[in-house]
Formats: structure tokens, C-alpha cells, sequence
């Protein structure tokens, strides 16, 4: 069974300071998607990266980057610099692929780290 | 806006009744999902539905059903309803071509008294 564990329940950090959010997943499976999504206090799920398992380079998205590390099953998120819209709660998530070609995105998530950015 | 529309964004009732949720997916999503998050269980995947037909169910109780209908919108049920079941539920589509995507709308708040 997959599993994905977000072991870092809260995380505060100051405003201006560097952040890692960590993500361990475990799967059988050998293609498989692993995924980070942002909950800020209005609810909504918000994308933010898709990583295949193929695909171990390392990502970075202006103040986001991402380090995949197949050998320790880990897809850690870091912010830079970190401002207070940053303030939400980021979800880990690996997917399932289900079958061939038609979409099997089942998505299993972390439970999730509270980042609370302080001014 | 992620394009996929849910309906009603809040929703009160008691224990006992029933309710149903709605979905509009993106424009060509053909892959429907819905999950549930509580306190308790976090987000959890209840179903899915591709153009139509049932492909994946999770940890769906019996007391809830679900469809998607010939135009791709889905609707989830959810009936006998205990205090239990207050929780977020989100919809999700994709495209159905293994993009690896979901992309979520904003969710029904459910809170049964």
C-alpha cells in the first residue's frame, strides 16, 4: 500500500527565513507521480509541482524549490526567503497509477504541515 | 481558478437527512474524483468516475453513492447522515490521459448537527 508521511505536524518560522517542508513516500510501485498541493486558510487546494519518478533533477519555482531523492524516498519542499501569504497547509501526495492511459490519478495524501509564517 | 466548480460551498443539516453534492469538471476533464478531508482522516479518496463509468473506489462508506452523468458533471450522495460525516469534500478532474494532475475545486463544507 502506498503511504506518504509528512512527519512535521507545525512549522513557524519568521518572515524572511528559509523553510523545508519534509515528504518520506512509500510505494511498490515503480512509475508513479509524487506531487505537493498548498490549503491556504480559505480551503481551496491549490497545485503546486508534479515530479515523475523518472525525473530525479531538482525543481525551483522563484522563492519554491523541490528535492527529489529517490534513494531515501523523500520529496522535501523548500520556500526562500518566506513571506506571510506563504502561511498555509502544504500537502505531500503520491499518486497510483491505476491502470494504463486513462487518468488513474488517485492521489494518496500526507496529513499535512501547517507553515505558519511570522511577521 | 482551477476550473472545477463545486456546489453548494456550504451546506448545514441534521443527522439522519441527505444531501447531495455537485461537480462541474474542467472543460474536457473526462476523469472525476472525490475525497473527503476530516480532522480525523485527513484527505481521503472516496471514488472515481471516468466518462461516465465507476473506475476506482477508496474508502467510501455505503451510505454514500455517487455518479457522473452523459455531460461529465458528477453528483456525490450522501444519505443517513451521522456527525461523523462533517467534513470538507472536494471534487477533482483530470484529463484522462495519465497527466498525473488533479486539479481540485473549492470544496463543499458539509456540517451535519
Amino acid at each position: 500500500a502506498q503511504k506518504v508521511t509528512q512527519a512535521q505536524t507545525e512549522i513557524s518560522v519568521v518572515e524572511k527565513e528559509d523553510v523545508t517542508l519534509d515528504c518520506v513516500y512509500e510505494t511498490r510501485d515503480t512509475t508513479y507521480y509524487l506531487f505537493w498541493y498548498k490549503q491556504p486558510p480559505s480551503g481551496e487546494l491549490v497545485f503546486l509541482i508534479r515530479r515523475n519518478s523518472f525525473d530525479e533533477q531538482n525543481e525551483i519555482s522563484g522563492r519554491y524549490s523541490w528535492n527529489f531523492q529517490k534513494s531515501t524516498s523523500s520529496f522535501n519542499f523548500t520556500i526562500t526567503a518566506s513571506q506571510v501569504v506563504d502561511s498555509a497547509v502544504y500537502f505531500c501526495a503520491l499518486s497510483e497509477m491505476m491502470g494504463a492511459n486513462f487518468g488513474n490519478e488517485k492521489l494518496t495524501f500526507g496529513t499535512g504541515t501547517r507553515l505558519t509564517i511570522i511577521p | 481558478d482551477s476550473g472545477v466548480t463545486q456546489t453548494p460551498k456550504h451546506l448545514i443539516t441534521a443527522t439522519g437527512q441527505r444531501v447531495t453534492l455537485r461537480c462541474s469538471p474542467r472543460s474536457g476533464d473526462l476523469s472525476v474524483y472525490w475525497y473527503q478531508q476530516s480532522l480525523d482522516q485527513g484527505l481521503q479518496f472516496l471514488i472515481q468516475y471516468y466518462n461516465g463509468e465507476e473506475r476506482a473506489k477508496g474508502n467510501i462508506l455505503e451510505r454514500f453513492s455517487a455518479q457522473q452523468f452523459p455531460d461529465l458533471h458528477s453528483e456525490l450522495n450522501l444519505s443517513s447522515l451521522e456527525l461523523g460525516d462533517s467534513a470538507l469534500y472536494f471534487c477533482a478532474s483530470s484529463p484522462g490521459f495519465s497527466t498525473g494532475e488533479l486539479f481540485f475545486g473549492e470544496g463543499s463544507r458539509l456540517t451535519v448537527l
